[in-house]
């Protein structure tokens, strides 16, 4: 089966601009998560979306970053405006419900500069 | 908020040696998950306990849950230089839907 789809896979702004990711989940997986990884950390979790209502997404920071999942299937994360501190890569995973193993995309490493 | 530490954050090993990580809960999970993050790569998941007291194994890879559920541990027998990557455990509780992830231990083996 097909994995975990995402695009850019790279991406470097500068500061104050803007910037979206796309993220298109295993087929059938109600369950979809954004994660940001910075280099030597564990994944945290922003966002989670079971079909297209948010299920958590108290770390989120909601003055620059916003995310939606359409019809319950892909999914796309915004910053606007990015920070020095957004540089990161950022995962998207699905799993078939909450709480089953998930399934991470390759991710995209933003650069902010 | 709930909160998973993992020890140790790095261990260098010479290639058949042994190799352990433990991952410690501030809270009682109902489930704990492990997942491997080659480098440059995404974490894969590898397993997950939901009983006390529960081990499973995977070829070399042995998985325990604590009794209290408030703490799990990966073992990995005679590591091999395919053995290389950071491990994390991430775990949830209660009512919580969600995941939490440790920081990872960083895995190096010396052939």
């Amino acid at each position: 089966e097909a994995g975990v789809a995402q695009s850019p896979r790279y991406k470097i702004i500068e500061k104050r601009q803007s910037v979206a990711f796309w993220c298109n989940p295993i087929s059938g997986h109600a369950t979809l998560y954004w994660y940001q990884q910075i280099l030597g950390q564990g994944p945290k979790l922003l966002i989670q979306f079971q079909n297209n209502g948010v299920v958590d997404d108290s770390q989120l920071p909601k003055d620059r970053f916003s995310a939606e999942r359409l019809k319950g299937v892909d999914s796309t994360l915004k910053i606007q405006p990015a920070k020095l501190e957004d540089s990161a890569v950022y995962l998207c995973a699905s799993s078939f419900r909450s709480l089953m193993e998930q399934y991470f995309g390759p991710g995209t490493r933003l650069t902010v500069t | 908020g709930q909160q998973v530490m993992q020890i140790p954050q790095y261990q260098h090993v010479q290639e058949g040696e042994d190799f352990t990580t433990y991952c410690n809960s501030s809270t009682t999970l109902s489930n704990i998950q492990w997942y491997k993050q080659r480098p440059g790569g995404h974490p894969v998941f590898l397993i997950q306990l939901v009983k006390s007291g529960e081990v499973k194994k995977q070829k070399r890879l042995t998985f325990q849950f604590g009794e209290a559920k408030k703490n799990s541990s990966l073992h990995i027998t005679a590591t091999q230089t395919t053995d290389v990557g950071t491990y994390f455990c991430a775990g949830s509780g209660g009512s919580n839907y969600k995941l939490t992830f440790g920081k990872g231990t960083l895995l190096t083996v010396n052939p």
